[in-house]
């Protein structure tokens, strides 16, 4: 069956560090990969956007790769800041299922002053 | 704009008493979709609308579940009967449609306790 895997341990970082995550998948051949932010109480926010065929996007200080060989994509947020503390979710899409996300768990970032 | 409107946000339930959540989408947004959010998980697709078609809902549990989009706006969710482990968060989205360049916007979501 098909499997999104990101880390369930939180992620604890230092102000201005780089804090990167992992998602990993098997059992799927996503024609593309979307990046949300998750905040307690909150909806997901969509940040990102990449396809299966592009291997890097960035936006401000985020910044996605694809890697559809390992099949994982990561996600790096560069001078990293206390209101970036959030849960991210990576989702994933099919060409034949446009309109059908998998999320996967979300890996929960802390941004320490 | 006000973005995706959805309420209540917090529901207190017996098991098997009926439950209905409300989700108000983006004007101009014809896809809009009901997740489910479980403690700790991704939230799980339910039904996506296009207009006031229902084009995908094959992991809404039909026995006790059922949705509506009337006139392609607004989107009732309800349960009947609810059960204990319907317990969980229902977030409402809308997007302009179904291709990925249309991210999703979602609602805050309803929070359903059931006892």
């Amino acid at each position: 069956s098909q499997k999104i895997e990101q880390n369930s341990e939180a992620l604890n970082i230092q102000e201005g560090k780089t804090a990167t995550l992992t998602c990993n998948y098997t059992n799927y051949s996503p024609a593309y990969l979307q990046w949300y932010r998750q905040d307690p109480g909150r909806g997901p926010v969509f940040l990102l956007l990449i396809r299966e065929n592009e291997k890097e996007k960035r936006k401000e200080r985020l910044k996605v790769t694809f890697d559809t060989t390992l099949k994982q994509s990561l996600f790096h947020i560069t001078a990293s800041q206390p209101a970036d503390s959030a849960t991210y979710l990576c989702a994933l899409g099919g060409a034949d299922s446009w309109g059908k996300l998998q999320f996967g768990a979300g890996t929960q970032v802390v941004v320490t002053p | 704009e006000a973005g995706v409107v959805q309420s209540p946000r917090y529901k207190i339930i017996e098991k098997k008493q009926p439950v209905a959540f409300w989700c108000n989408p983006i004007s101009g947004h014809n896809t809009l979709y009901w997740y489910r959010q479980n403690l700790g998980q991704g939230p799980e697709l339910l039904i996506r609308y296009e207009n006031e078609e229902a084009v995908d809902d094959s992991q809404l549990p039909k026995d006790r579940f059922s949705a509506e989009r009337l006139k392609g706006v607004d989107s009732t969710l309800k349960i009947q009967p609810a059960e204990l482990g319907d317990s969980a968060v229902y977030l409402c989205a809308s997007s302009l449609g179904p291709a990925p360049q249309y991210g999703y916007t979602f609602g805050s979501g309803t929070r359903l306790t059931v006892v």
